[in-house]
């Protein structure tokens, strides 16, 4: 079946230092979202991708799309507290030719930060 | 501001009792999703709903069942709980091709 592949699973930084979590597809992709998971909270959306080789910056975060749309990068400068979580990239689920939105989740990267 | 609300934050259950896990959502939204999260294994998909009374498997479907005969409202059932069902039980809504919302999650602990 459709997979996307998410590295690393774990992450520890110190607060300040930089942090980037990789997905890699194995089909080319319409788009790509990616998601953040705070401890104990649920899945929030951060954004979304969908031209080759886009960036989109929000704040310190740094997210990338490809050239080919088979893979994108999530990049923190200078982390704080506040970042700790989870975060997924998330892709369409096209199987069968319709996605009636359907996304299939990468595993994610846990990402811890020590003051 | 969109509101995915579930039924409960935290459930217990014995083996063998029948679970239902309600999802609501406020936006009109066409789609519905119910997945479980496990350590290290991500969100796994197990039904979705594109419309009233239409539903889909996901990648994990065995010993679940889902309900929607409302839009705004999708239901998880377990109709014989065991204890590889506990998990964090998380529903989600989205309109076609845009982000999903998902709601606070259900921790379902399974004796």
């Amino acid at each position: 079946g459709q997979q996307v592949m998410q590295i690393p699973q774990y992450q520890h930084v110190q607060e300040g230092e930089d942090f980037t979590t990789y997905c890699n597809s194995s089909t080319t992709l319409s788009n790509i979202q990616w998601y953040k998971q705070r401890p104990g909270g649920h899945p929030v959306f951060l954004i979304q991708l969908v031209k080759s080789g886009e960036v989109k910056k929000q704040k310190r975060l740094t997210f990338q799309f490809g050239e080919a749309k088979k893979n994108s990068s999530l990049h923190i400068t200078a982390t704080q507290t506040t970042d700790v979580g989870t975060y997924f990239c998330a892709e369409p689920s096209n199987a069968g030719g319709t996605s009636y939105g359907k996304l299939t989740f990468g595993q994610g990267t846990i990402l811890t930060v020590h003051p | 501001d969109v509101k995915v609300t579930q039924s409960s934050r935290y459930l217990v259950k014995r083996t063998g009792e029948k679970v239902f896990l309600e999802c609501v959502q406020d936006m009109d939204h066409e789609n519905m999703f119910w997945y479980r999260q496990d350590p290290g294994l991500g969100l796994r998909l197990i039904y979705f709903s594109y419309d009233v009374k239409m539903k889909e498997k996901g990648d994990i479907p065995e010993g679940y069942s889902v309900s929607r005969e409302k839009k705004e409202r999708f239901s998880l059932i377990l109709e014989s709980a065991s204890t590889n069902q506990t998990s964090m039980y998380l529903c989600a809504s989205s309109s076609e091709g845009s982000t999903q919302y998902f709601g606070p999650g259900t921790r379902l602990t399974v004796l």
